[in-house]
This record gives C-alpha cells, structure tokens and sequence, in this order.
C-alpha cells in the first residue's frame, strides 16, 4: 500500500544537537502524526497537526503541517539520551478510507551521551 | 492523554494452538480498532480494522480465518491468531480511533503483544 517517504532512516548525534526529520506525500493529507516507538513498546502519539501551516510544540518537539498539505517535518531541540527511539510520521489522506492511517518509514534516532 | 492497553504483553505458545490477544481503550470509546504487525526495524503493517458491531475488514494478503477478530463492544477488540506457526510470530500492536472531536482524527497505539510461537 502507500508509504509516506520519511527522511533520514536514522540519525547519530550528540546530546545536546538539534534534529531534523520529515516526511513528504505524493497526494494532499488532512492530517499529519508524530508518533515516537521505544524497543518492546507500542508508538506514543508526540503531537497531531491538522491544519495546513499549523506549527505545534510539545515540549523541546515542534512540528509543522506543510503549507502543500504534502509534507511535514519535526523538529527536536537540544537532544537527551532519552529522545533515543524510532519515530514515525502518519497521516490521514484526504481521500480518507475510514481512518486508516499511511505510515512513513521511520527515523531511528541515536544520541551519544 | 488516551490510554490504550493490550493483554497479554508476551505470549509464548506452542505450534498448533490459538492465542487471543485483547486490545482495551481504557478512557474512551472507540468505534473503530487497528491491528497491526511490526517485523523488527520495520514500519506498522495494517493487518485489519475492527468495528463495532459489525465484521473487521482485512487487508490484502490477510487471511481472515486465521486472524480473527471480534469488536464486541466500544471499548474491546480481540484478535485471536488461530492454529500459530513459527511465522506468525511477530509484535502485534492495536490502535484505537476515538470519536472526531471537531473533525480531529488520531489514533493512540496501545503497548503491543510480542507472539513467539515455538
């Protein structure tokens, strides 16, 4: 089925460092996920984004809907040991089939102490 | 936020037999369900949604009289991996579809069920 195209795959940096991630979409969605998964657990929703420009932060984590309606990113400020994980971008089309959500890739962030 | 649980956590059974896995929104109701399946450093695949009510759609490539799934109330949905191979084991995560609040969708994951089938 479809897969957003989510980027980078993974990232190795020292705490402390910003990141950068995002995803782009062939076709317009409606809404755009953050979620982060730790080893052994299920994704933890980070934050939801439901209007095209919308900038929404939860913490050191900012996301934004892009003004295409195509793309987001997300954006993790001075980086701990703790934001190591995998996180997935998801999002709803417009062409919406019931709530099933498109997942991207993943991007396995890894922060050296 | 949203809590989503799952029972069991582990599940170790031997080639043959059947396993339930139970998937609960804890805080709210939900009409719809995911079930998913996680190889390792993969992404989520969308095995089928459960509906209250009413028979869970499978997606393709999905035998649905090995996975069934039953969504009996708004709150539980079960997924019972019938006759377990080897193969079928693997991470199996549910999420849950809470009412649109002013058209808002999301979706909260509960912790996942790791299968090993022996």
């Amino acid at each position: 089925g479809q897969q957003l195209n989510q980027s980078p795959q993974s990232m190795f940096i020292q705490e402390g460092e910003d990141v950068s991630m995002n995803c782009t979409s062939s076709s317009i969605f409606n809404t755009w996920l953050w979620y982060k998964q730790e080893p052994g657990e299920g994704p933890v929703l980070l934050i939801a984004l439901y209007k095209a420009g919308e900038l929404t932060s939860n913490g050191r984590l900012t996301a934004q809907f892009g003004i295409t309606r195509k793309d987001s990113f997300l954006n993790i400020s001075a980086s701990i040991p703790s934001d190591v994980g995998i996180y997935f971008c998801a999002g709803l089309p417009s062409y919406n089939q019931g709530g099933k959500l498109i997942f991207g890739q993943g991007t396995e962030l890894s922060v050296k102490p | 936020g949203a809590v989503v649980s799952q029972h069991p956590s582990r599940v170790i059974c031997k080639s043959g037999t059947s396993v339930k896995i139970e998937c609960r929104s804890l805080d709210f109701q939900a009409t719809t369900m995911f079930w998913y399946r996680q190889f390792p450093k993969q992404s989520l695949m969308l095995m089928a949604t459960s509906n209250e009510g009413s028979k869970a759609t499978y997606e393709q490539g999905v035998e649905k009289d090995k996975f069934l799934i039953n969504h009996a109330s708004l709150t539980l949905s079960t997924l019972t991996v019938t006759s377990a191979h080897p193969e079928d084991s693997s991470f199996y995560i549910c999420s849950a579809r809470p009412g649109l609040a002013g058209g808002r969708e999301t979706q909260y994951f509960g912790p996942g069920t790791r299968l090993l089938v022996l």
